[in-house]
């Protein structure tokens, strides 16, 4: 089986970073997934990862450590429009993603 | 591209009837997926179809959930009877790419509630 845990809620102000972890049990490691999902609408794919170290795309950087079993996201220069949910996948080893529950960013004035 | 294309996008329905979720995948994508979303639970795989191929159902909860892929461009989600216990968001996503590498795309999704 997989196991995945994110934080269930995070809360931050605009234009300050913040960073959304991810921890994974799996028996086998095909890459991992970064979504990001506002309420009521669908996921959107975000980033992935297979190797280990930072990937930057833009405002939004993922970190990928293999031998701990560990990622983040990294959210810099936060807007408003950054208030959603995040979702960490990990492909185990099927090629088939399995989702985290998620992690719900709140970004305040 | 439309993108993935769900219909419909809410669905009420009294419980023991029938439901039946559509999905357009993007053209060319040879993998297509069917998820639920629940607070409870997350986003959670049913089944996928590979060139029209259900290759995995076992994320389907019972036998009163039927998945089809006729043909490249459609596939439906039915579930009969209906349970007020299947109340979800029901996404449909495509993907070129079994691995997903470059992500999946998914469709608006379908709010189900069964009353």
């Amino acid at each position: 089986g997989q196991n995945i845990d994110q934080p269930t809620e995070m809360t931050a102000t605009e234009g300050a970073i913040v960073q959304i972890n991810c921890t994974y049990q799996t028996s086998g490691f095909n890459g991992l997934f970064w979504y990001q999902q506002h309420a009521g609408e669908a996921p959107t794919f975000l980033s992935y990862n297979v190797l280990d170290g930072l990937e930057e795309k833009g405002r939004f950087s993922s970190f990928l450590s293999r031998s701990k079993g560990y990622s983040y996201l990294l959210l810099k220069e936060l807007q408003m429009k950054d208030s959603a949910s995040y979702l960490c996948a990990v492909d185990g080893g099927s090629y088939i993603p399995t989702f985290g529950r998620g992690t719900s960013l709140i970004v305040h004035p | 591209d439309a993108g993935v294309i769900q219909s419909p996008r809410h669905e009420v329905t009294e419980m023991g009837q029938e439901v039946t979720l559509r999905c357009k995948p993007i053209s060319g994508h040879d993998y297509l997926f069917w998820y639920r979303q629940t607070m409870m639970r997350g986003l959670e795989l049913l089944i996928y179809f590979n060139n029209n191929v259900p290759i995995d159902d076992s994320g389907m909860p019972e036998d009163r959930f039927s998945a089809k892929m006729p043909n490249a461009s459609f596939s439906t989600l039915k579930i009969q009877p209906s349970e007020p216990r299947d109340s979800a968001v029901y996404f449909c996503a495509s993907s070129p790419l079994q691995g997903g590498v470059g992500g999946y795309t998914f469709g608006s999704g379908t709010r189900l509630t069964v009353v």
